[in-house]
């Protein structure tokens, strides 16, 4: 069975653009998480969907987004980048995100804002 | 909502000896308390995982205690080796609504060999 996908494994942006990250899930996984992870910051929620649903989102401004298709492939977005966007940003899938279900992490996509 | 502090940040052992991370948590709801090894440049992976129903779980060379009275829990790696070098995260969760995961800031564990 394949991991969590995550693409692109790195990029780099300049202030004031917006990205685009994509997360594929394992195969029947229907629940993706997003989390951003910087050093010391461990590994802070940004948010989750369940069946094309956005279901739990953490304290992060608006400029941060995502959504997810029928497939259950997830995407973040982030606009207007700023330098302190600067982060690991991993997803993790789980069948359902019930309590006590084992999350699968994804490799993260390197983001860099100059 | 849940607040997670874990401690220390950094923990440098000798090979051979144990190693100690400890974790508390605010919200006297959750019930459901994971440990993710992250090595370096590699993704997170649970590697062991506690509910409030029990009070300490082990498997091999690692255990997890659990004090709900106290809001902590702590992982134990007795016998530590090089390949344990890695940053190990604590997480709680909440019962009642958000089955998400809080995690700890995430302690950086180098055995010297």
């Amino acid at each position: 069975k394949a991991g969590v996908t995550q693409t692109p494994r790195y990029l780099i942006k300049t202030r004031g653009q917006q990205v685009t990250l994509s997360c594929s899930p394992i195969s029947g996984h229907r629940s993706v998480s997003w989390y951003q992870q910087t050093p010391g910051q461990g590994l802070q929620f940004l948010f989750e969907y369940f069946s094309e649903t956005q279901r739990n989102k953490g304290n992060f401004p608006g400029r941060f987004s995502g959504r997810q298709f029928s497939n259950s492939r997830s995407e973040m977005n982030v606009s207007t980048l700023e330098l302190g966007d600067s982060a690991l940003y991993l997803c993790a899938s789980s069948l359902q995100s019930t309590l006590g279900e084992k999350l699968f992490f994804g490799s993260g996509t390197q983001l860099s804002v100059l | 909502g849940e607040n997670v502090e874990q401690h220390p940040s950094t923990l440098s052992v000798q090979e051979g000896d144990s190693a100690v991370i400890k974790c508390t948590y605010s919200d006297s709801a959750s019930n459901y308390f994971p440990w993710y090894k992250q090595e370096l440049g590699k993704r997170p992976q649970l590697i062991i995982d506690i509910r409030s129903n029990v009070g300490e779980k082990k498997d091999q060379r690692i255990a997890v205690t659990l004090n709900k009275t106290a809001k902590h829990f702590s992982l134990h790696i007795t016998e530590t080796q090089p390949e344990d070098s890695a940053v190990y995260f604590c997480a709680a969760s909440e019962g009642g609504g958000s089955y998400i995961p809080t995690f700890g800031r995430g302690t950086s564990l180098i055995v010297h060999p």
